[in-house]
């Protein structure tokens, strides 16, 4: 079954750190861009990051919102991705999915998570 | 910074009727995917590419549009369809959502 787990996620104060894991399976995890999104309470979606594959360099792009505070990476060993979260705001305050791009060219995401929820609060 | 506007808001329906969703950008599109989501649960993929179905989609979905005005559609509404649908602009490496149509019963 194709599929991505994520986790990490929790309850933290505001200026502390988190990273979150998104753990795949049922595909070849090097072949595909992966995204993070997220989803404020009662919210609609956010995109958060995105990383390319390892023939892209693994290059990352970055929401205005979380750039300079949030870093995306990867390791196709262990098809795995990750959030680093730094910094936190309240406004963090989010389930956070992982998602598998349809196509290299990142157009479109196949593949959600459940999520793992955020809490940033003191 | 792109706009994206999903209209209406709300469309009140009756199972067996037709749904048109519309998504309007303010810019050009260099994609443009359709995703649906229930209470609880991860949105999931629809139409890509504006027109195309993704695996596993009844054919009672279409989307349609270029540039930056889209449509998804669905005939003959089935119970399961009643959800929230957002619309996904990409274009120079940023990915938008509208603000998502609620179809209700």
């Amino acid at each position: 079954e194709v599929q991505v787990v994520e986790s990490g996620g929790g309850l933290v104060e505001p200026g502390r750190s988190l990273r979150l894991s998104c753990t795949a399976s049922g595909f070849t995890f090097g072949d595909h861009p992966m995204a993070w999104f997220r989803q404020a309470p009662g919210k609609g979606l956010e995109w958060v990051s995105y990383i390319r594959t390892k023939g892209y360099s693994e290059t990352t792009e970055y929401a205005a919102s979380v750039r300079g505070r949030f870093t995306m990476s990867r390791d196709d060993s262990k098809s795995v991705a990750y959030l680093q979260m730094n910094s936190l705001e309240i406004e963090d305050t989010a389930i956070y999915y992982c998602s598998k791009s349809l196509r290299i060219v990142g157009d479109a995401f196949d593949i959600w998570g459940q999520g793992t929820v955020v809490t940033v609060s003191s | 910074e792109i706009v994206v506007t999903q209209s209406p808001g709300t469309l009140s329906l009756s199972p067996g009727e037709r749904a048109t969703l519309s998504c309007r950008a303010s810019q050009s599109c260099e994609y443009l995917a359709w995703y649906q989501q229930k209470p609880g649960q991860p949105p999931r993929l629809l139409i890509y590419d504006g027109s195309y179905r993704a695996a596993g989609i009844p054919d009672r979905f279409s989307g349609s549009g270029s540039g930056a005005d889209f449509t998804l559609t669905i005939n003959r509404l089935e119970p399961e369809d009643f959800a929230v649908y957002y619309c996904q602009h990409y274009a120079t490496q940023v990915w938008t959502f509208g603000q998502g149509t609620r179809v209700e019963i």
